[in-house]
C-alpha cells in the first residue's frame, strides 16, 4: 500500500469554523491531490500540486484552498466552513514518468461533517 | 458539462456470469483512461488503464475495452466474484494536464452468489 494517511479521518465541525485536513505521504511522489466525494458525483477535484507550492486549481475549488511547503505534506484548508462542504474528502497521490500519467493512490479519506 | 459519464449508477450480476460497465467520454482530448474500484470506508484503488494508442487491455479477469470513434469504453469482469461487488469509477485525462483525472459518477457493482 502506497504510504498516504490522512488526519483527521472523521470530524464534526459547525458553519463558519475554519477546518484543515492534513495529508501525509512517504512515496516522495511530486503530484498530490484533494478530491471530494458526494453521492450523485463521484469524485470531484478540489485542488492538487504539483510541487512544494506549486498549486492549482480543480473544478470545485470555491471555499477551499491549500498549501503545500514539504514534498511530503498536503494541506486543504475551509476558512468557513458551510453545510455544503459536509463530504468524504480523499487525498490521492501520483508520479508522471515521461509525461505518462502515473496512477493515483488515495488515502482512506476523511469524513467531514458541518452542522 | 459532465466530461466522463456513467450513466448507469448500478448493475447486478450473477457470480461467475460477466459484467460490463460502461464509461462514455465527451473531451476528444482525453488519451488515457482508467477504473478504480471503492469499497466502503475505503479509498479508491486502481484497477486496469488503457492508453488511446490501444483498444484493448486485459489483466486477469479484467479487460478495457476502448472505442475513440464512439468516445466510450468499458470494462469486463469474467468471472464475476462477490469480492467484485463495489463501486467503479472510470477516469481520464489528457495530455499535459498534470496528470489531472477527471472522474466520472461510478456505478455500484453487485455480484450475487
Amino acid at each position: 500500500d502506497a504510504g498516504i494517511t490522512q488526519s483527521p479521518r472523521h470530524k464534526v465541525t459547525e458553519t463558519g469554523t475554519p477546518v484543515t485536513l492534513r495529508c501525509h505521504q512517504t512515496e516522495n511522489h511530486r503530484y498530490m491531490y484533494w478530491y471530494r466525494q458526494d453521492p450523485g458525483h463521484g469524485l470531484r477535484l478540489i485542488h492538487y500540486s504539483y510541487g512544494v507550492k506549486d498549486t492549482d486549481k480543480g473544478e470545485v475549488s470555491d471555499g477551499y484552498s491549500v498549501s503545500r511547503s514539504k514534498t511530503e505534506d498536503f494541506l486543504l484548508t475551509l476558512e468557513s466552513a458551510t453545510s455544503s462542504q459536509t463530504s468524504v474528502y480523499f487525498c490521492a497521490i501520483s508520479e508522471s514518468i515521461q509525461g505518462i500519467p502515473g496512477e493515483l493512490f488515495f488515502g482512506e479519506g476523511s469524513r467531514l461533517t458541518v452542522l | 458539462d459532465q466530461q466522463v459519464k456513467q450513466n448507469s449508477p448500478s448493475l447486478s450480476v450473477q457470480e461467475g456470469r460477466i459484467s460490463i460497465l460502461n464509461c462514455d467520454y465527451t473531451n476528444s482530448m482525453f488519451d488515457y483512461f482508467l477504473w478504480y474500484k471503492k469499497y466502503p470506508a475505503e479509498g479508491p484503488t486502481f484497477l486496469i488503464s488503457i492508453s488511446s494508442i490501444k483498444d484493448k487491455n486485459e489483466d486477469g479477469r479484467f479487460t478495457v475495452f476502448l472505442n475513440k470513434s464512439a468516445k466510450h469504453l468499458s470494462l469486463h469482469i469474467v468471472p464475476s466474484q462477490p469480492g467484485d461487488s463495489a463501486v467503479y469509477f472510470c477516469a481520464a485525462s489528457a495530455p499535459g494536464a498534470n496528470s489531472k483525472l477527471t472522474f466520472g459518477k461510478g456505478i455500484t457493482l453487485s455480484v450475487r452468489p
